[in-house]
């Protein structure tokens, strides 16, 4: 049962452009979304993350948006660099009501964003 | 300002052998996560350990176990290897019960 999708396996943008990368999920109790970056042999790096509470977290070039009630969220990268060009995965974590985790992140498959210059 | 460590960087074992893969947290972390990633896929959650005990555990087998030191380091120990076994084994830190974890390079291992 994959509680978290990211329903494109590719993308491919232009330098100077907005990339939108989005993600689903099924599972209610998820009350705080992710999205890392990963580089071919590295590990994932932390980008920006968004509490349910909010619709809209930004950091810098990064923006993070959330629907609730479509139980979805996109991450969009202006303007986006051919540095950019790495696999983004979208995760989901559940936690307790004094605002700590219970641990597990439960990522999606991975898009992978190609940025030609 | 060191992040998280990962030893081995790679290793390969026969089926039906036993393997420690190792992790440091980064600095001032204490609790770590370990996930496995499959080729194309998602990292998918292992466990993690808080104050030295399993705090939570995924949908992975017994023969998937792990420890904690007190300095926070942390073992992860896979015993009867399956060639399904084969994966890149990530290791991630956080402070406490934080949301954000922040991962290290991982331990690419093959089992043949």
């Amino acid at each position: 049962d994959q509680q978290v999708k990211q329903n494109s396996p590719s993308l491919s943008v232009q330098e100077g452009r907005i990339s939108i990368l989005n993600c689903d999920y099924t599972n209610s109790m998820f009350d705080y979304f992710l999205w890392y970056k990963k580089y071919p042999a590295e590990g994932p790096t932390f980008l920006i993350s968004i509490s349910s509470i909010k619709d809209k977290n930004e950091d810098g070039r990064f923006t993070v948006f959330l629907n609730k009630s479509a139980k979805h969220l996109s991450l969009h990268i202006v303007p986006s660099q051919p540095g950019d060009s790495a696999v983004y995965f979208c995760a989901a974590s559940a936690g307790n009501a004094g605002g700590t985790s219970y641990g597990k992140l439960t990522f999606g498959q991975g898009t992978i964003l190609t940025v030609h210059p | 300002d060191a992040g998280v460590t990962q030893s081995p960087t790679h290793l390969i074992k026969t089926r039906g052998q036993q393997v420690t893969l190792r992790c440091s947290p980064k600095s001032g972390h204490d609790t770590v996560s370990w996930y496995q990633q499959a080729l194309g896929q998602g990292p998918q959650f292992i466990f993690q350990y808080y104050e030295e005990e399993e705090r939570q555990r995924g949908n992975f087998p017994d023969r998937f176990s792990g420890h904690q030191f007190p300095n926070y380091s942390s073992e992860l120990n896979v015993n009867a290897l399956l060639l399904g076994d084969s994966a890149l084994y990530l290791c991630a830190s956080t402070m406490g019960l934080a949301y954000e974890q922040f991962f290290g390079p991982g331990t690419r291992l093959t089992v043949l």
